[in-house]
């Protein structure tokens, strides 16, 4: 069974602190790992996909990296308003089912100005 | 109309009463999904249609009914909820052959 285990799971920055969320995985060949983020009362938003171990993608302040078991979220100097829930799926390269993804319950992000 | 909508965002209903929740997709894509979300609960996948036929039922109660009418439109019946079931209902779309997931921005429900 695929599973997905983020880390920490709230985390609180000062504005310019950077740091990292760690997405942990298990799944039976990995066709995709996507990273979402979701503001509350809101649907996730896409952020990356990333296929392959030592992939890296990168948007603003973010950047998504990929090993063989986990994913990081790297945030560089963050302002308030990447305030959010930052949400991880995997999908699974496995027939008929390659569309499912599994996701993690997600890491709350606050940054305070 | 971009993306992903979804009606009504907000959602108030008893036990007994019958409810639908609508979806359209403005992305011309040949799938659609319904994932519940819980507070404190990871995303759970509920139904996927392939244009238009349900090819994934995950051990769905029967008070949930889907309806696919075609590739941009997607239903949730609801019927004879109960309290559990109240959380954030979310749609999305994806062409198939890519992966990628879009959502919309959900339907509130609370069941009283």
């Amino acid at each position: 069974e695929d599973q997905v285990t983020q880390s920490p799971e709230a985390l609180r920055l000062q504005e310019g602190e950077s740091s990292s969320l760690n997405c942990s995985y298990t799944v039976s060949g990995l066709r995709g790992l996507f990273w979402y983020r979701q503001d509350p009362g809101k649907g996730p938003e896409f952020l990356f996909t990333l296929y392959s171990a030592g992939e890296e993608k990168e948007k603003e302040r973010l950047k998504a990296t990929l090993t063989k078991k986990e994913s990081f979220l790297h945030i560089t100097a963050p302002k308030p308003e990447d305030s959010a829930t930052y949400l991880c799926a995997v999908q699974p390269n496995s027939g008929g089912s390659n569309y499912k993804l599994t996701f993690g319950k997600g890491t709350l992000l606050t940054v305070n100005p | 109309e971009t993306g992903v909508t979804q009606t009504p965002r907000h959602l108030v209903m008893g036990m007994t009463n019958k409810k639908s929740l609508k979806c359209e997709q403005h992305l011309g894509h040949n799938a659609m999904y319904w994932y519940k979300q819980s507070a404190k609960k990871p995303l759970e996948l509920m139904f996927v249609y392939n244009f238009k036929e349900q090819t994934e039922n995950n051990s769905v109660p029967s008070r949930f009914s889907p309806e696919c009418p075609n590739s941009s439109h997607l239903f949730l019946h609801l019927h004879t909820l109960q309290p559990e079931d109240s959380a954030l209902y979310l749609c999305a779309s994806s062409q198939l052959g890519r992966e990628t997931q879009y959502f919309g921005p959900g339907t509130r429900l609370l069941v009283l």
